[in-house]
Parts: C-alpha cells; structure tokens; sequence
C-alpha cells in the first residue's frame, strides 16, 4: 500500500537556526498538510496545502513557517529561526480530495536545544 | 481550548472482551468525526469515521456510535485483540464547509488489550 514519507525521522537544531522537514506524500495525492504534536499534548494543524498554495493555515503557523512543494513529489515545511517550543514531532499526510480520510507520514521528531 | 476531548488518558481491557473508548465535543459546527489509531513512532492510522447524519456507522470488528443531543462518539472494538493496543484519537471537522483539511483532534486515549 502507498505511503506518505517523511525524513529525517529524527532532527536536532540549535535555537534560531533554520530547519527543513521534508515529506513525500502520496502520489496521486492533491492535498497536503503538516500537522505537529508536541510532547504530551494533542496533535494539531498547521496547514494544508493545494494547487500550490495554502488553502487554510493555523494561528501557529506563523511568519517563521512557510511550506513549498519544489517539484513533482516532495513537501516540504521550513522553519526560520527555531525557538524551544517548536520542539515537537511534525507529522505530514496527504488526502486524493478534501473529503477522503487523511494520511500519516511516520512523522519527523524536531528537537531544538 | 478543548473542543474535542478525550476524558480517559488510558483504558486496559481483556482480549476477547468489548473496548469502549469515548470522546465528547463543544463545537455544534462539527459534522464529521473520525478515529485514528497510533502505534509508537507511526504516524496516525485512519480507523473509521462518521458524518453527522448517521448516528451509527460499523467496520468489521469497530463500530462508531454518535449521540448528537450529546456531542458524544464513541469507539467499540469487539472482540479486543493484542494488536488493538495504541493510542486512539479521536478527530472531528466541519467537512460541509471546508471539506477533511482541517482535523481538530482529541488528545488521545492509550488502549492496552491484555493478553
């Protein structure tokens, strides 16, 4: 069966540097979406993503975070300049449209010291 | 802001037996309501949903049950197995408007089914 894959799986940077998560979801996919879930809390939306552009986003996904599909198959989310609390494990998913069940990638765990 | 919740962090049941986990909601917008298993570093496995027209919906050995009036689902697994062990999240949307984009999610109930 298909999958949505994230790398690396485990990620550690220091305070205000610049993170890449990358993600390939799956293939005939449309929509994608990041979503995080720090430690002990519950998982929640950042954004998603479709026609090459942010269709919705949360009030975490703020200036330091943007998104980019560069080519045909990855998705991708950067974040600026890390700060403690976006220590937390991103998981990416894709659906074939907006009303079919989501996908989970294994999820990438950020640790930022 | 806890529109979904989740009030028990974790249920232990004996194989073979029926495991009821629950999941209540604030938000009357919702529409849509689903359940998703988690193994340890797996990411979330789609299980089984319901739209806020049925009030039952049944696949395989799970059912989802939703009481409206109460803003309340439910997920049974029966029989419970050993491989049924994870943390289940409950998650809900208003699909009518914006279609599955945006989850808001439970924080999850860890299930151990003892052998």
């Amino acid at each position: 069966e298909p999958e949505v894959t994230q790398t690396p799986s485990h990620q550690v940077t220091q305070m205000g540097q610049e993170v890449i998560l990358r993600c390939v979801p799956i293939s005939n996919h449309l929509y994608f979406y990041w979503y995080r879930q720090i430690l002990g809390q519950k998982v929640e939306f950042l954004v998603s993503f479709y026609n090459n552009e942010i269709s919705e986003k949360s009030e975490i996904f703020d200036d330091q975070f943007s998104v980019e599909r560069p080519d045909g198959s990855n998705f991708t989310l950067k974040i600026r300049s890390t700060k403690l609390e976006d220590s937390a494990m991103y998981f990416c998913a894709s659906n074939l449209d907006r009303r079919s069940p989501l996908h989970f990638g294994n999820g990438t765990r950020l640790t930022v010291t | 802001d806890q529109q979904v919740k989740q009030n028990s962090p974790s249920l232990s049941v004996q194989e073979g037996r029926i495991s009821i986990l629950n999941c209540d909601y604030t938000n009357s917008m919702f529409d849509y309501f689903l359940w998703y298993k988690k193994y340890p570093a797996e990411g979330p496995t789609f299980l089984i949903s319901i739209s806020s027209i049925k009030d039952k919906n049944e696949d395989g050995r799970f059912t989802v049950f939703l009481n409206k009036s109460a803003k309340h689902l439910s997920l049974h697994i029966v029989p419970s197995q050993p491989g049924d062990s994870a943390v289940y999240f409950c998650a809900a949307t208003t699909i009518s408007n914006f279609g599955n984009e945006k989850l808001t999610f439970g924080t999850g109930t860890r299930l151990t089914i003892i052998p």
